[in-house]
């Protein structure tokens, strides 16, 4: 089963905009992990953030956890047509052989 | 080693038949993961192992499906007697056993039963 929502579904920006998404889980976790996966493809890691960290930076993306919430968002700065893609997050638990549970994706367009 | 390979990237199959794919994981990883995505869906989990040992197997995972990493390194996935309903992306994915750890994906491999 998903262990959450993300949302939006879908967003559709211009080239040099900003692209916001939120990801909401439902039980405690160890790490939140974004990734992205183009069309047909296999997913490729973005970043980690870790349950006791707050915000976390890579280039232009930007992520956010706040666990009293059970949320986190990813920020994608400056965006380009290459960002075009599906966007998703997992959590995973150190208990659980850290296998991660994912959302259902933010499928993102961003029009050049 | 550049990252994780899957073996087919498709397979087209008649209802009925057999399929076994395979997984080559980083070197020095000694988990791997199985998981099923269907269109539209985010991954779903089927299973891990933690070096040969197989420790957790999904309610997805039906008697038809079995998966097994024999030393410790390639993993292989086998559906018997395919049904439309198992057409779907399986990804493949490795990671150390640290604490703070990305999972690293293969391209996956594409079931389509006919």
């Amino acid at each position: 089963s998903q262990q959450g929502e993300e949302d939006p579904q879908a967003l559709s920006i211009q080239e040099g905009e900003n692209a916001t998404m939120n990801c909401s889980y439902k039980t405690s976790i160890n790490n939140l992990q974004w990734y992205r996966q183009n069309s047909g493809r296999g997913l490729v890691h973005l970043i980690l953030i870790r349950s006791n960290e707050r915000e976390k930076h890579s280039g232009r993306l930007r992520v956010t956890l706040d666990t009293s919430k059970k949320s986190s968002s990813l920020l994608i700065t400056a965006s380009r047509a290459a960002d075009t893609a599906s966007y998703f997050c997992a959590t995973d638990k150190k208990a659980a052989g850290n296998k991660l549970t994912f959302g259902g994706g933010t499928r993102v367009l961003v029009k050049p | 080693d550049t990252g994780v390979s899957q073996n087919p990237r498709h397979k087209i199959t008649k209802r009925g038949q057999n399929v076994t794919f395979r997984c080559d994981p980083i070197s020095e990883h000694n988990r791997l993961y199985w998981y099923r995505q269907t269109l539209g869906q985010g991954p779903e989990f089927l299973t891990y192992f933690q070096n040969e040992a197989q420790l957790e197997k999904s309610r997805l995972l039906s008697d038809r499906f079995s998966a097994e990493r024999p030393k410790g390194s390639f993993s292989t996935l086998e559906i018997q007697r395919t049904e439309q309903g198992d057409s779907a992306m399986y990804l493949c994915a490795s990671s150390s056993d640290r604490a703070d750890t990305e999972a690293f994906f293969g391209q996956g491999t594409r079931l389509t039963v006919v």
